[in-house]
């Protein structure tokens, strides 16, 4: 069964700074997605990031960026020039590929909460 | 963009009430998910359904039910209602492999007395 592992419960930082948040996860599968979803105290579910596990670049979206080590299974999330809109709840999430079958729902990790000071 | 669509937003219901939440996916998305959160917690699986039919079922408690219409809106029939039900329902809604994301609708609150 796959786990996904958040270790920092609570994390901040100052506005403009950069932040890095952990998430490991375990798995068997060598082809998979990762994610990261964002929940602002609206509780709204926002996907920040997505990564596919044979892709060896590293996926950007802006100002949020991903460091995945593939053997390490280690999928780390860079969030640079922080703003206080990005005070949220953010999840790490894993989920099998569409030739799995069944079984593809999103195993989460229990969050990071970070908070964005000004 | 179109996002995936959750009504009613907010539901008051009494204990062993019924309620019906609904959720209508991105256009061309053939897969529906559902979720429950608790405060603080991370999402729970409910159930999820792929062309209309259910492909995987998780912690879903007997007294609820769920269908996929043809139109591919779904719905979560839950009844005999418990405090413990109250809870964020999220549906999330992705077309498997193109580009097989799961996005989020608004989530329906729950608030059982």
């Amino acid at each position: 069964a796959q786990t996904v592992t958040q270790s920092q419960p609570e994390m901040s930082v100052q506005e403009a700074e950069t932040v890095t948040l952990s998430c490991t996860y375990d798995t068997s599968e060598s082809n998979y997605y990762l994610f990261w979803y964002k929940q602002p105290p609206s509780r709204q579910m926002i996907l920040v990031i997505r990564q596919e596990a044979y892709k060896q670049q590293n996926a950007t979206e802006n100002r949020f960026s991903v460091n995945f080590q593939k053997a390490a299974k280690s999928f780390s999330l860079k969030i640079s020039d922080s703003q206080l809109g990005d005070t949220a709840m953010y999840f790490c999430a894993f989920m099998k590929p569409f030739n799995a079958g069944n079984n593809r729902k999103l195993i989460w990790g229990l969050g990071t909460s970070l908070a964005v000071n000004p | 963009a179109a996002g995936v669509i959750q009504s009613p937003r907010h539901l008051i219901k009494e204990k062993r009430e019924t309620a019906t939440l609904k959720c209508y996916p991105i256009p061309r998305h053939d897969t529906v998910y559902w979720y429950q959160q608790g405060p603080g917690q991370d999402p729970q699986f409910l159930i999820s359904f792929y062309e209309k039919m259910q492909s995987d079922k998780g912690s879903i408690p007997d007294r609820f039910s769920a269908q996929q219409f043809s139109d591919y809106h779904s719905e979560l029939n839950m009844s005999s209602l418990e405090l413990g039900d109250s809870a964020l329902y999220f549906c999330a809604s992705s077309r498997q492999g193109f580009p097989d994301t799961q996005y989020f609708g608004p989530g329906t609150r729950l608030t059982v007395l």
